[in-house]
């Protein structure tokens, strides 16, 4: 079975612009979570999706946005970018509750 | 809120040896979940033990072990017989089960573990 994938995994963006982050979770897999790793700020859950609705949000501002379409793959979207959203964002799908899965991580760095 | 603390940022051992990382946490709730996880060089984060807090025993994993101290919110992992394999990022993280069944991760900063050959 195909484990999580995110696309792209590296991506560079100018201040001001905005991204978005693809997440496709284990097949089967309803629940998809995002988290922000930052060296100083570490692992930050961002949101979490299950059968297309926002089931929990943690505490980013508005310029981030997520979305899970019916075959559960995710999208996340960074709008009006700033340097210090420069992270590994990361993307974890779960059939279960307690079984995260994590995929690789998308790179972000903004100039 | 809940906050996971590992005082350890690094820790070396040498291959075969036995090594513990030190995780405390602070909550008020009574029910909840308590994860071990690495991430190695490749960044991809894998989970290594997970322990519910209403159980008593402590969960083992082959060479992965944690002790689970609730009174104290004290949940280090001990890695036995170490292997090269073993070198990676190690977080320590706590959760909530939340109505609804939204599953939300928090994290401690990570110990950076070496296993020295």
């Amino acid at each position: 079975k195909a484990g999580v994938t995110q696309t792209p995994r590296y991506l560079i963006k100018t201040r001001g612009q905005q991204v978005t982050l693809s997440c496709s979770p284990i097949s089967g897999h309803r629940s998809v979570s995002w988290y922000q790793q930052t060296p100083g700020q570490g692992l930050q859950f961002l949101f979490e999706y299950f059968s297309e609705t926002q089931r929990n949000k943690g505490n980013f501002p508005g310029r981030f946005s997520g979305r899970q379409f019916s075959n559960s793959r995710s999208e996340m979207n960074v709008s009006t970018l700033e340097l210090g959203d420069s992270a590994l964002y990361l993307c974890a799908s779960s059939a279960r509750p307690l079984e995260q899965y994590f995929g690789p991580g998308t790179r972000l760095t903004v100039t | 809120a809940q906050t996971v603390t590992q005082s350890q940022p690094e820790m070396s051992v040498q291959e075969a040896e036995t090594v513990t990382l030190s995780c405390t946490y602070d909550t008020s709730e009574n029910n909840y979940y308590l994860f071990w996880y690495k991430q190695p060089p490749s960044r991809q984060m894998i989970l290594v033990i997970r322990q519910e807090a209403y159980k008593q025993q402590n969960a083992t994993e082959n060479r992965f072990s944690v002790n689970f101290q609730k009174a104290a919110k004290s949940f280090s992992l001990k890695i036995s017989d170490s292997q090269l394999g073993d070198t990676a990022m190690y977080f320590c993280a706590f959760m909530k089960p939340i109505r609804g069944g939204s599953e939300k991760l928090v994290f401690g900063k990570g110990t950076k573990l070496t296993v020295n050959p």
